[in-house]
């Protein structure tokens, strides 16, 4: 099992281009979240999904676009990149015994100039 | 709504020293609680949890408490070695049975030898 994979590892786009970061599990989890990481404020939650056709918004949702067409896909779509959205970005899902232990990606890593 | 609030780092330690990294928290009701750990370059790994009052979870020699009264989830360790040093997270999850977690803004801990 691959667990929860992320593409790309590293990017840089220019102020106004879009792209979108890659999610993809083979767990079979219903769950699935976007966190993004910047220094001294830990993760916030971006987007999150419950199921398939499922998704809601966490804490820090502007600027960013989630659909969830597969229980084992759930990209982030940026629509128009600004320098306020570099940071790291891990995907995360969430199972195990407890349905609470999320499992994280490796996180890509994305500066906007 | 819900937080949680960790001591503030780095947190610098010699070998073998005694570690103790505070956690408390504001919920509603009775979340889990959670300590994940992030090694250089990677992502995050659970820790150990405990999902109700006066749980102690425990893994790798890390222990922590659930206490509800003092609304604290406290990591130790007796005796930490250099692979340790990482930045630790405290998170907590409510009970919405979203997977949301909410996080601590991190603490970086360097273990020297």
């Amino acid at each position: 099992n691959a667990g929860v994979t992320q593409t790309p590892k590293f990017q840089v786009l220019k102020t106004g281009q879009s792209m979108t970061l890659q999610c993809a599990q083979d767990m079979n989890h219903e769950y699935m979240s976007w966190y993004r990481q910047d220094p001294g404020m830990g993760l916030r939650l971006i987007h999150y999904s419950v199921g398939a056709g499922i998704t809601d918004q966490g804490e820090v949702p502007n600027g960013y676009n989630v659909s969830r067409s597969t229980t084992e896909d759930f990209p982030l779509r940026l629509l128009s990149a600004a320098p306020s959205q570099t940071s790291v970005y891990f995907c995360a899902t969430v199972g195990g015994a407890t349905r609470y232990e999320q499992f994280f990606g490796p996180g890509t890593r994305l500066t906007v100039l | 709504g819900d937080s949680v609030t960790q001591m503030e780092g780095p947190v610098t330690l010699s070998e073998e020293a005694f570690l103790t990294i505070n956690c408390t928290y504001t919920a509603t009701g009775y979340p889990s609680l959670f300590w994940y750990v992030q090694y250089p370059g990677e992502g995050l790994q659970l820790l150990l949890k405990a999902t109700k009052a006066d749980d102690k979870g425990s893994n790798k020699g890390f222990e922590a408490t659930y206490r509800k009264e003092t609304t604290s989830f406290h990591l130790e360790k007796g005796s930490v070695q250099v692979s340790d040093s990482a930045v630790y997270f405290c998170a907590l999850s409510d009970q919405s049975n979203t997977g949301k977690l909410i996080f601590g803004q991190g603490t970086t801990l360097q273990v020297k030898p």
